[in-house]
């Protein structure tokens, strides 16, 4: 089975500037997950989708953040304009039914740089 | 508020000892927890889970210990390797919601 796959695996970008994450998630996930993911620290949730729906986005800085799963299968997570505080990982998860709690897979994270 | 934290945020042990790495967590209401293995510049890996109605869990090699009295969750690793080098995060979950909250991480060395 394939799993959560994710690209750029890494971007640098100057502050100001605007990037875009792809995440595809294993097929037939019905749950999308974005993370991000500072340095040193564990992921926070920026947005979860069920199917094409947002969930909860309530951690998301909608002021520079938006995410997409138009067709309810793979994402985009795009920042504009970056800030210097937005370098870190940003992981992408989909979620699987396993003993009846549902379980997140991580894709390997896009590192992001800003300058 | 809500908040998992790790008691330590590195742990060195010597090859084939064992590990054990400790959580705690804050909210009573969390009925789910796990944990994963994070390596280098790979995405977070789950190792084992529990649930809030048990007080272990033995998978292969690790055993997960929870106590709810006191808000404590551990990771047993048996017979550590290096391969085991890696960031572990405890998280917790409302399984009704599908939520999870990550802590911040220990980072487990091992000697030769």
């Amino acid at each position: 089975e394939a799993g959560v796959a994710q690209s750029p695996r890494y971007k640098i970008i100057e502050k100001r500037q605007s990037v875009a994450f792809w995440c595809n998630p294993i097929s037939g996930h019905a749950t999308l997950y974005w993370y991000q993911q500072i340095l040193g620290q564990g992921p926070k949730l920026l947005i979860q989708f069920q199917n094409n729906g947002v969930v909860d986005d309530s951690q998301l800085p909608k002021d520079r953040f938006s995410a997409e799963r138009l067709k309810g299968v793979d994402s985009t997570l795009k920042i504009q304009p970056a800030k210097l505080e937005d370098s870190a990982v940003y992981l992408c998860a989909s979620g699987g039914l396993a003993g009846g709690v549902e379980t997140q897979y991580f894709g390997p994270g896009t590192r992001l740089l800003v300058l | 508020g809500e908040s998992v934290g790790l008691h330590l945020p590195t742990l060195s042990v010597q090859e084939g000892d064992n590990s054990i790495i400790n959580c705690a967590y804050s909210n009573s209401a969390s009925d789910y927890f796990i944990w994963y293995k994070q390596e280098s510049g790979k995405g977070p890996q789950f190792i084992i889970d529990i649930r809030s109605n048990m007080d272990k869990r033995q998978g292969q090699r690790v055993t997960v210990l929870l106590n709810k009295t006191v808000k404590h969750l551990s990771l047993q690793i048996a017979a550590t390797q290096p391969g085991d080098s890696a960031v572990y995060f405890c998280a917790e979950m409302y399984s009704s919601a599908s939520k999870i909250i990550f802590g911040s991480g220990t980072r487990l060395s091992i000697r030769p």
